[in-house]
């Protein structure tokens, strides 16, 4: 199994620009879940999904989107990026959507920069 | 709300010695408790967990860590340090009403021979 695939590793955006990061998981998980890490501030929920067509904010959404239309994906939408977003991000998931003690498991994650 | 504070930026041990990364937690219901570590250019992986069993939790890799409610801490020991140990440490935490995690701020672990 790959596990939990982020696509890109890399990307480096102007100011204005939109674009998607992708998260893939074969695993058959239900919870997926999307966070972003800054220096000194460890992670920070942006969006999370208990299952495909169901989606809820985190701590951190504001200029973020998300749609959960299968199982497997659960991409994060930037529609106009702004320097404050860059950053690291990661994608995780876990097995049941009901049970808050789950095991994550994490991307190797995204290196966002916004110029 | 709850938090988890984690004491230390960063600690350095020399391999061999005791490793000792603090973390108290902050909750209004019992909580879940976690460890996860991230290695560079990685993401997280989990640790150990608390779930309310045991007090006393053993992961991988030689890692082990107390619940201490009295004190509200959640720290995690290794007896003896390897450089392979290297790598930054997340506390964090959840309840029966969340579905997420919250994250402490991290601890970088460097370990010199």
């Amino acid at each position: 199994n790959a596990g939990v695939t982020q696509t890109p590793k890399f990307q480096v955006l102007k100011t204005g620009q939109s674009m998607t990061l992708q998260c893939a998981q074969d695993m058959n998980h239900e919870y997926m879940s999307w966070y972003r890490q800054d220096p000194g501030m460890g992670l920070r929920l942006i969006h999370y999904s208990v299952g495909a067509g169901i989606t809820d904010q985190g701590e951190v959404p504001n200029g973020y989107n998300v749609s959960r239309s299968t199982t497997e994906d659960f991409p994060l939408r930037l529609l106009s990026a702004a320097p404050s977003q860059t950053s690291v991000y990661f994608c995780a998931s876990s097995h049941d959507r009901e049970r808050t003690n789950e095991k994550l498991f994490f991307g190797s994650g995204t290196q966002l920069s916004v110029l | 709300a709850q938090s988890v504070t984690q004491l230390g930026s960063h600690v350095s041990v020399s391999e061999g010695a005791l490793v000792l990364l603090r973390c108290n937690y902050s909750s209004s219901v019992p909580p879940y408790l976690f460890w996860y570590v991230q290695y560079p250019n990685q993401g997280l992986q989990l640790l150990l967990k608390y779930t309310s069993a045991a007090t006393l939790v053993k992961g991988i890799n030689g890692f082990e860590a107390e619940f201490k409610k009295s004190e509200t801490s959640f720290h995690l020991t290794k007896p003896s340090a390897h450089m392979s140990d290297a790598a930054e440490y997340f506390c964090a935490v959840t309840d029966t009403g969340r579905r997420a995690l919250t994250f402490g701020s991290g601890t970088r672990l460097q370990v010199q021979p």
